[in-house]
C-alpha cells in the first residue's frame, strides 16, 4: 500500500514557471526523499529531508517538511522542458532503507 | 564507475512460468532491493537482502523470492506469474549507513 499522496497527479507549465508538488504521509518518519523518473524508467534520487529539517535547497529545487502536518513539497523554479518527468516522494520510517512512495505526480513542461 | 544495473531489460513471459530477474548494485554498495512499479503507480517495496540474508520483506506473497551473492548481486524469483505480475520491477542499492538508494533502469516484465 502507498504510505501517502501526491498532489497534483499531473501539472503541466511553461518553460520558466515554477512547479509546486505536495506530498502527504501517514505515519512519522525519518527522513523523506523525492525521486525522478523519466518515461518509466529508474528513478533518480533528487534530495533527501530528515525529519529534523524544515527546508532544504539543492540547484533549483526546494524541498519543505512539515512534518506536524506529515507533509512535504518540492518546488522547481525556473523549469525546463528537459523536467518532464514523474516525481515521487518516498518515506523511510522503519530504518535500513525500506522506502514507501507515492503515486506520483506528472510534470509537463512545454518550451 | 557503473551504477546499479539490471537485466534483462525488457521480458515477455505466460501465466504460470517462473522468472528470474537480475542487479548489480553500485560499486561500494552491500545493501539491495527490489520494488514493483505497476503502471501508473509509485514503487512498492518487495523486499531487501543485506549480507545474504533478506532482512526486510514487503506485502508480496511467497511467489516472490531473491537471493543475494557474497559480491552483493542480487537475483528476484517470480514463480507462478501471474497478469498482476506484469509490471516495472527495480532494483536499488545503498551501502550501510547510507541514506540515498541508487535505483537502477528497471526491467519490463510482461505477463501473458
Amino acid at each position: 500500500s502507498q504510505q501517502g499522496e501526491e498532489d497534483p497527479q499531473a501539472l503541466s507549465i511553461q518553460e520558466g514557471e515554477n512547479a509546486t508538488m505536495n506530498c502527504s504521509y501517514k505515519t512519522s518518519i525519518n527522513n523523506l526523499q523525492w525521486y525522478r523518473q523519466n518515461s518509466g524508467r529508474g528513478l533518480v534520487h533528487l534530495i533527501l529531508i530528515r525529519s529534523n529539517e524544515r527546508e532544504k535547497h539543492s540547484g533549483r529545487l526546494r524541498v519543505t517538511l512539515d512534518t506536524s502536518k506529515k507533509s512535504s513539497s518540492l518546488l522547481i523554479t525556473a523549469s525546463r522542458a528537459a523536467d518532464t518527468a514523474s516525481y515521487f516522494c518516498a518515506t523511510e520510517s522503519g530504518g535500513y532503507n525500506k522506502l514507501i512512495f507515492g503515486a506520483g505526480t506528472r510534470l509537463a513542461v512545454h518550451p | 564507475d557503473a551504477g546499479v544495473t539490471q537485466s534483462p531489460t525488457h521480458l515477455i513471459k505466460t501465466r504460470g512460468q517462473q522468472v528470474t530477474l537480475r542487479c548489480s548494485p553500485k560499486s561500494g554498495h552491500d545493501t539491495v532491493s527490489w520494488y514493483q512499479q505497476a503502471l501508473g503507480q509509485g514503487p512498492q517495496f518487495i523486499f531487501q537482502y543485506y549480507e545474504e540474508e533478506e532482512r526486510q520483506r514487503g506485502n508480496f506473497p511467497d511467489r516472490f523470492s531473491g537471493h543475494q551473492f557474497p559480491n552483493y548481486s542480487s537475483e528476484l524469483n517470480v514463480n507462478a506469474l501471474l497478469l498482476g505480475d506484469s509490471a516495472l520491477y527495480l532494483c536499488a542499492s545503498s551501502r550501510t549507513g547510507g541514506l540515498a538508494q541508487y535505483f537502477g533502469p528497471g526491467t519490463r516484465l510482461t505477463v501473458l
